[in-house]
C-alpha cells in the first residue's frame, strides 16, 4: 500500500492564494486519479476536486487541482481566499484494492 | 439530489457487534460502487471498505479485515456494514459514501453515524 502525505497545516490571508500538496509514497501519482475533499468543523466531507482537476458543479473556480509527476505529488490551489474556505482538506487516491486518504491539512484564513 | 442517510450507530462494549445501514436516494443505486469511511474523534479520514455495484468486488482495510462485512441490497437502495469483535479503536463517525465511476473514490457523503466502543 502507498501513503499520501500532506502538510499538517497552512495559513494565509483573505484574498491570497494557497496551495496544499499531497505526495504519494510509492507508485506514480499519475497512475490513479486524485480527489480533494473539504471538511468544515462539524460537517461531512464534500468533494472540491475529482479526477485530478475536475470541479463538481457548485464548487467555485477558485479551487483547482493538478498533479506533478516529477515530484509525484498532487496539489490543491485555492485563489482569492475567503474566510469560508477555512476547513480541513484531504487528498485521496486508490490502487487496485484500496482507497487511501492523506492525513489532512488544516487551512486557516486569517 | 443525492442523499445518503446512515443509521445504526451507538454505544457498544468491546467485543460486541453493531450493524450500520445507509439509505440511498436521488440516484440509481445499483449503478454505483459504495464505500464506508470512518473518522475517529479529532482524527483524519480512514477508508474502511468498498463494494462494487453488483457486489462482485469487495475490499477491506487491513484494520477491519475479518471483523467487518460490507453488503448491499440494490432492491432496497441500501448499504450495510456488519461490525463484529469491536475494539475501542473502532470508535469513530462512520460515513457512507457513493463511489465515482472511475476508481470508486467517494464523491457524495452521508452525514455519518457515531459508533462508540467502550465498557
Amino acid at each position: 500500500n502507498f501513503m499520501l502525505t500532506q502538510p499538517h497545516s497552512v495559513s494565509e490571508s483573505p484574498g491570497k492564494t494557497v496551495t496544499i500538496s499531497c505526495t504519494r509514497s510509492s507508485g506514480s501519482i499519475a497512475s490513479n486519479y486524485v480527489q480533494w475533499y473539504q471538511q468544515r468543523p462539524g460537517s461531512s466531507p464534500t468533494t472540491v476536486i475529482y479526477e485530478d482537476n475536475q470541479r463538481p458543479s457548485g464548487v467555485p473556480d477558485r479551487f483547482s487541482g493538478s498533479i506533478d509527476s516529477s515530484s509525484n505529488s498532487a496539489s490543491l490551489t485555492i485563489s482569492g481566499l475567503k474566510t469560508e474556505d477555512e476547513a480541513d482538506y484531504y487528498c485521496q487516491s486508490y490502487d487496485s484494492s484500496n482507497q487511501v486518504f492523506g492525513g489532512g491539512t488544516k487551512l486557516t484564513v486569517l | 439530489e443525492v442523499q445518503l442517510v446512515e443509521s445504526g450507530g451507538g454505544l457498544v462494549k468491546p467485543g460486541g457487534s453493531l450493524r450500520l445501514s445507509c439509505a440511498a436516494s436521488g440516484f440509481t443505486f445499483s449503478s454505483y460502487s459504495m464505500n464506508w469511511v470512518r473518522q475517529a474523534p479529532g482524527k483524519g479520514l480512514e477508508w474502511v471498505s468498498s463494494i462494487s455495484s453488483s457486489s462482485s468486488y469487495i475490499y477491506y482495510a487491513d484494520s477491519v479485515k475479518g471483523r467487518f462485512t460490507i453488503s448491499r441490497d440494490n432492491a432496497k437502495n441500501s448499504l450495510y456494514l456488519q461490525m463484529n469483535s469491536l475494539r475501542a479503536e473502532d470508535t469513530a463517525v462512520y460515513y457512507c459514501a457513493r463511489g465515482l465511476t472511475t476508481g470508486g473514490s467517494p464523491d457524495y457523503w452521508g452525514q455519518g453515524t457515531l459508533v462508540t466502543v467502550s465498557s
